[in-house]
């Protein structure tokens, strides 16, 4: 069974950073694309990054392009998202999402619950 | 970026009738060169990640009731529940893959009549 697990929300000041982790099992984390989705309060869902599997190449949202840098770690089969110089708008759920396949031109087949960022000072 | 948009906002239907969601993406989104079209609904009830119900635009998901379905082709798309059940009250969304970033439509609540 695929397990996503999100950790690393919290509560940051404007301008300040945030890593998340999403921890993979259940599957051969390697050979498949990941993305981080988010879903403000109340709002729609918002693709936010991806990384595709073989060529690790990134994509990014242009809400933060320049601001957050996805990463992964296949030998501990973890998707990384360094959040840096955040601000109000960027409060929402994070989502670790699978993508279905090892390209990034996929849909996403399994998600994570969520881990709540929320930027106020 | 490619826009998608989502009609109607808020659907309501009494259970055992048909529903009908519409989705528009602002440009194609199929790929001529494997004639696929770069587009999924998910669906979303409250308090839950969402959930791949149709990818590809029309293939149903591994244990998604048949009673889903997806159609169209190019910029037009449409999600089908054949005979709503009340465990269907969800937002559903589509989004594409096509390009970069892969947007997703705003949103459908579908709700009992």
């Amino acid at each position: 069974e695929v397990q996503l697990l999100e950790s690393g929300g919290g509560l940051v000041q404007p301008g300040g950073s945030l890593r998340l982790s999403c921890a993979a099992s259940g599957f051969t984390f390697r050979s498949y694309a990941m993305n981080w989705v988010r879903q403000a309060p109340g709002k729609g869902l918002e693709w936010v990054s991806g990384i595709c599997a073989n060529d690790g190449n990134t994509y990014y949202a242009g809400s933060v392009k320049g601001r957050f840098t996805i990463s992964r770690d296949d030998s501990k089969n973890i998707l990384y998202l360094q959040m840096n110089t955040l601000r109000a708008e960027d409060t929402a759920v994070y989502y670790c999402a699978k993508v279905t396949f090892s390209t990034c031109y996929a849909g996403v087949d399994n998600w994570g619950q969520g881990t709540l960022v929320t930027v106020s000072s | 970026d490619i826009v998608m948009t989502q009609s109607p906002d808020l659907l309501a239907v009494s259970l055992g009738e048909r529903a009908t969601i519409n989705c528009k993406s602002s440009q194609s989104v199929l790929y001529s060169s494997n004639n696929k079209n770069y587009l999924g609904w998910y669906q979303q009830k409250p308090g839950q990640p969402p959930k791949l119900l149709i990818y590809w635009a029309s293939t149903r998901e591994s244990g998604v009731p048949d009673r889903f379905s997806g159609s169209g082709s190019g910029t037009d798309f449409t999600l089908t529940i054949s005979s709503l059940q009340a465990e269907d009250v969800a937002v559903y969304y589509c989004q594409q893959y096509y390009s970069t970033p892969f947007t997703f439509g705003p949103g459908t609540k579908v709700d009992i009549k």
